[in-house]
């Protein structure tokens, strides 16, 4: 089967740096997604991964290691408006190539 | 020039009723998704569809059957709906099927059966 964990929340303030870990186990691993769910909205892609290292976009970040099953996205000059979820989602072949997403992970910016 | 568009956006039904979300992309892609998020976030994958075939199939009852006339429509039609069908149902595509990495969600449908 498959699984992924990510914290259920994260809380910082504005112009801050916050990390959002994503470890997962899965027989067939592709890739890493990270998509952004502000309340009341649909999901939105930010970006992915399939090779280790960082890829960075804009003051958004996501990096994979392969080795060690874990990803992260990097949240950089925090605003009021990153206040949202975010998913990780791996992408795994062995289930059919679909995408199966983590619980999310509620960022909560402060003044 | 919405990409994926799902209608209707909100839907309040009692128990018992069928009931059908259409969903439409305008984005050329080749597959689509129905996803279903409850009430605690979970987003998970409920079919998909590449040129109108059926590809993924997820363990769900049997009274949610997915159709798609065309690559660029995918509708769902749920009988006999019950309590636990309550939650925010997401339509999304992807350019093709090899690509599922990147999906473009439509606005939900939040479902509600009482």
């Amino acid at each position: 089967g498959q699984s992924l964990e990510q914290p259920s929340e994260v809380t910082a303030v504005e112009g801050a740096i916050v990390q959002i870990n994503c470890t997962y186990q899965t027989s067939g691993f592709y890739g890493l997604s990270w998509y952004q769910q502000h309340d009341g909205g649909a999901p939105t892609f930010l970006s992915y991964n399939a090779l280790d290292g960082l890829e960075e976009t804009g003051r958004f970040s996501s990096f994979l290691s392969r080795s060690d099953s874990y990803g992260y996205l990097l949240l950089q000059e925090l605003q009021m408006k990153d206040c949202a979820s975010y998913f990780c989602a791996v992408r795994d072949l062995a289930a059919g190539n679909k995408l199966t997403f983590g619980g999310g992970t509620r960022v909560l910016v402060k003044p | 020039d919405t990409a994926v568009s799902q209608t209707p956006k909100y839907l309040v039904t009692q128990m018992g009723n069928d009931k059908s979300i259409k969903c439409e992309q305008n984005l050329g892609h080749d597959t689509m998704y129905w996803y279903k998020q409850d009430s605690k976030k979970f987003l998970k994958i409920m079919f998909s569809y590449n040129n109108k075939e059926l590809i993924i199939n997820e363990t769900v009852p049997n009274r949610f059957s997915p159709k798609s006339p065309d690559k660029a429509h995918l509708n769902l039609h749920i009988n006999s709906l019950e309590l636990g069908d309550s939650a925010v149902y997401f339509c999304a595509s992807s350019q093709v099927l090899s690509a599922p990495e990147t999906q473009y969600f439509g606005p939900g449908t939040r479902l509600l059966v009482l």
